[in-house]
């Protein structure tokens, strides 16, 4: 079974540009958690979303956003990209609303130039 | 506010035994875990403690002091390959998971 995709692996920005993140969660998995790690930090939680639905949100700003589409894939979608914006976006799936054990993809690399 | 704390840098001997702390202070708690990340990869789910005492599961072994607020990661006859970040992270009473900075380990043969 495939794990937890992300898309695309890397991606290269201009400030002020926008950016879609896209996120498969594993099959059966309806929750979808989006974070954000800078070099040397942990996972920052931004969004969770269950059955489509957002269930949990970060300390970041309107300019963040995400849905959760029927198939339970997910987007996250970025505006106005500042420099301080590049980081490695992680997705992770779990089975439940509070799954405690999350499954992590590979992640985005987004450089903001 | 909520934070995690945990060493930045541990380092050890290929064999040994090492130990990785964690003391947490959030607004509610439902459950402490531990995830291993390597360079370049995701992180990885190792364990996860709701209540006081030890889970062991293989080399890796993870303990929980919720009086204390506190908690840690042992990871036994380590190996070259556990050379890599980890994180403890707590569920708060939102259920956001919240994680630590890491602590970078250094296995060394």
């Amino acid at each position: 079974d495939a794990g937890v995709t992300q898309s695309p692996t890397h991606l290269i920005k201009t400030r002020g540009q926008h950016v879609t993140l896209r996120c498969s969660p594993i099959s059966g998995h309806k929750s979808v958690s989006w974070y954000q790690q800078v070099l040397g930090q942990g996972p920052q939680f931004i969004f969770q979303y269950y059955e489509k639905e957002e269930r949990g949100r970060g300390n970041f700003p309107d300019r963040f956003s995400a849905r959760q589409f029927p198939n339970y894939s997910s987007e996250l979608n970025v505006n106005a990209l500042l420099l301080g914006d590049s980081a490695l976006y992680l997705c992770a799936s779990s089975l439940a609303n509070q799954g405690v054990l999350q499954y992590f993809g590979a992640g985005t690399r987004l450089s903001v130039l | 506010g909520q934070s995690l704390e945990q060493p930045s840098e541990v380092t050890a001997v290929e064999g040994a035994i090492v130990q990785i702390n964690c003391t947490y202070q959030t607004s509610g708690f439902y459950g402490l875990s531990w995830y291993q990340q390597h360079d370049g990869g995701a992180p990885t789910f190792l364990s996860y403690n709701a209540l006081d005492g030890l889970e062991e599961t293989g080399r890796f072994s993870s303990f929980l002091s919720r009086s204390d607020s506190y908690g840690y990661l042992l990871l036994q006859e380590l190996q070259m390959k556990d050379s890599a970040s980890y994180f403890c992270a707590v569920r708060d009473s939102s259920y956001k998971l919240i994680f630590g900075s890491g602590t970078r380990l250094l296995v060394r043969p």
